[in-house]
């Protein structure tokens, strides 16, 4: 069983340009977080997805980002307009639907921004 | 909101010693509390859990105790070994609302051979 996937795992992006990070959960995952984590610091949730519905988005800011979990494909987190800021790791995870409280962790796109 | 602070923030041990890493939170609500692993360049694994009807769970060399009157929980590990190196981060998050973990801001644990 695969398991989180997510793409790509390095991205580096100019001031002012879009980045689009992907997600695919592991089979049979209904639920979807992305999370932000900045050098030497925690993870801080941004936003929780299941297919078609953002559930709780209190995390991510609320100008430039957006986020999708369409019927079919992966998820996308959209970062339009890039700053420095973003700079970050961004980590997916995903849940069963059985056990939401358990979130497994792909291997995150580190993004930088020139 | 849930605040969860971890200490220490660096650990040295010598192989063989068993290593310890504390981390209290605020929200008294909180009962699912996981730990997870992460290796350099590589995300997080879920390494143990445990929720509040527990006082202690272990797995291995591995064990997370709990104290819900202090609002503390702690990871156990015995008999450390070099792969044990690697950065790790408690976790906090309430039933009615799962979705939304809480971390530590990380243990960078040094397993010396």
């Amino acid at each position: 069983n695969a398991g989180v996937m997510q793409n790509p795992r390095h991205l580096v992006r100019r001031r002012g340009q879009e980045a689009r990070l992907r997600c695919s959960p592991m089979k049979g995952h209904s639920h979807v977080y992305w999370y932000r984590q900045l050098p030497e610091e925690g993870l801080k949730f941004m936003v929780y997805l299941q297919k078609e519905n953002i559930i709780d988005e209190s995390g991510m800011p609320k100008e430039r980002f957006s986020a999708e979990f369409p019927k079919e494909g992966p998820s996308i987190l959209r970062i339009q307009q890039v700053v420095r800021g973003d700079s970050a790791a961004y980590f997916c995870a995903s849940s069963p639907r059985d056990r939401i409280y358990e979130q497994y962790f792909g291997p995150g796109t580190r993004l930088t921004v020139t | 909101g849930e605040n969860v602070e971890q200490h220490p923030s660096t650990l040295s041990v010598q192989e063989g010693d068993s290593a310890v890493i504390k981390c209290t939170y605020s929200d008294s609500a909180s009962n699912y509390f996981p730990w997870y692993k992460q290796e350099l360049g590589k995300g997080p694994q879920l390494i143990i859990d445990i929720r509040s009807n527990v006082g202690e769970k272990k797995d291995q060399r591995i064990a997370v105790t709990l104290n819900k009157t202090a609002k503390h929980f702690s990871l156990h590990i015995t008999e450390t070994q070099p792969e044990d190196s690697a950065v790790y981060f408690c976790a906090a998050s309430r039933a009615d609302n799962f979705n939304k973990f809480y971390f530590g801001s990380g243990t960078k644990l040094n397993v010396k051979p």
